[in-house]
């Protein structure tokens, strides 16, 4: 079965970069692109960008242009998104979620990786 | 960017109840639109897909509808499990962007 695990939650202090981890198993992983998406505490969900996993190709949200990157090990089937510079606004529930076949709909989605930025 | 605008964004309806939460996009996404249900603590779900078409193991009693800007989605009938918030995301265009959500309560 399809399943996305991310890595544990992160305590940074403001200025400090994270990256945090999306192993997938159950499916090819590199014949489906990986997007990440966060929440922050009680809000809605904002789009980062995506990677395609078999290229390495990545397209990123203007808003985070410069300070995430997106990268991916396809020896070991995982994704990795790392934001830099971070600032309270960055603290939130950041997920993985794979782009399904429905026109960029995201199928499935890792459990969450709580990021707080605290000092 | 895309605007995504849902209404509204709290309902309070019982078990049984007939449901609609509409998405509106600020321009034309065709049928780029996906909705998705999130519980408290856990990651979204997707539910619809390309508007219309019903994500896999999901219940026949969720239906997604429209094109263009104006979108629908409807429970035929409110199950207790159905209670959560209710997202619309477009991917027709980058920043992919998803509604401010509705919140779907017990009345």
């Amino acid at each position: 079965q399809v399943q996305l695990v991310q890595s544990g939650a992160e305590v940074k202090k403001p200025g400090a970069s994270v990256k945090v981890s999306c192993k997938a198993s159950g499916f090819t992983f590199s014949g489906y692109y990986m997007h990440w998406v966060r929440q922050a505490p009680g809000q809605g969900l904002e789009w980062l960008g995506w990677i395609n996993p078999n290229s390495g190709d990545t397209k990123y949200a203007q808003k985070f242009q410069g300070r995430v990157t997106m990268t991916r090990d396809t020896s070991i089937s995982t994704a990795y998104m790392e934001l830099s510079r971070l600032t309270s606004d960055d603290t939130a529930v950041y997920y993985c979620a794979r782009d399904g076949t429905g026109g960029s709909c995201l199928d499935y989605w890792g459990q969450g990786t709580l990021v707080t930025v605290s000092s | 960017d895309i605007q995504m605008t849902q209404s509204p964004s709290s309902l309070s309806a019982s078990v049984g109840d007939r449901v609609t939460i509409t998405c509106r996009a600020s321009q034309s996404i065709s049928n780029f639109l996906n909705w998705y249900q999130q519980k408290p603590g856990k990651a979204p779900k997707l539910l619809i897909y390309a508007a219309s078409s019903l994500q896999s193991g999901v219940p026949s009693r969720f239906s997604g509808s429209g094109s263009g800007t104006d979108f629908t989605l409807t429970i035929s009938s409110l199950q207790p499990e159905d209670f959560a918030i209710y997202y619309c995301q477009q991917s027709y265009s980058i920043p992919s962007t998803f509604g401010q959500g509705t919140k779907l309560e017990i009345k």
